[in-house]
């Protein structure tokens, strides 16, 4: 079974410039989660969607963070405009629903100079 | 506010000892904790978990110990191994926190030297 997947796997932009990142969940994956990972920090919660729907995004940067899944299956990330503080590991989790094991990719790192 | 603490950084131990892993908690409204374990370049992969009526659960290799008066787990692994070597992440979680959402601490890179 393929697991989460991610990518770019890694991404370096200049400050101020879009990027967006793409994840597609395990197969029949209803909850479907982003996660921000600075440098020496656990993973933070971004974002949790229940098939299309945004339950909890109340960790989101609203002004310059976005996010979709369409279809409730994939999903995408967007900064615009990157900050040099944007410079981290984005993570991409799934789980079969809100209370089961979340399965993890392997992120992309970002890195906005 | 960091709910989840890890309060070492890093861990060497010798092949064949034991690894004790630490990590404390402020939030009494957690009921279900986890222990991630993360390779480089890879997403962290769950190992072990245990439910706050609990206080041991057990999975091979692998001891997971709660002590919920002190806010208090701990993640034992016995006999070391190298492949053991990784960071490994503490997480909480709790019904009245918000679903699924995980409370991650700041980790812990075991170093397990031949």
């Amino acid at each position: 079974e393929a697991g989460v997947v991610q990518s770019p796997r890694y991404k370096i932009i200049e400050k101020k410039q879009p990027v967006a990142f793409w994840c597609n969940p395990i197969s029949g994956h209803n909850t479907l989660y982003w996660y921000l990972q600075n440098l020496g920090q656990g993973p933070e919660l971004l974002i949790r969607y229940e098939n299309e729907e945004a339950v909890d995004d109340s960790q989101l940067p609203k002004d310059r963070f976005s996010a979709e899944r369409l279809k409730g299956v994939d999903s995408t990330l967007k900064i615009q405009p990157a900050e040099l503080g944007d410079s981290a590991v984005y993570l991409c989790a799934s789980s079969f629903s809100s209370w089961d094991e979340q399965f993890f990719g392997p992120g992309t790192r970002l890195t906005v100079l | 506010d960091q709910q989840v603490k890890q309060n070492s950084p890093s861990l060497s131990v010798q092949e064949g000892r034991i690894s004790i892993l630490n990590c404390d908690y402020t939030n009494s409204m957690f009921d279900y904790f986890l222990w991630y374990k993360k390779y480089p370049a890879e997403g962290p992969t769950f190992l072990i978990s245990i439910s706050s009526i609990k206080d041991k659960n057990e999975d091979g290799r692998f001891t997971v110990f709660l002590n919920k008066s002190a806010k208090h787990l701990s993640l034992h692994i016995v006999p070391s191994q190298p492949g053991d070597s990784a960071v490994y992440f503490c997480a909480a979680k709790g019904r009245e926190t918000g679903a699924n959402n995980l409370f991650f601490g700041t980790g812990t890179r075991l170093t397990v030297i031949p």
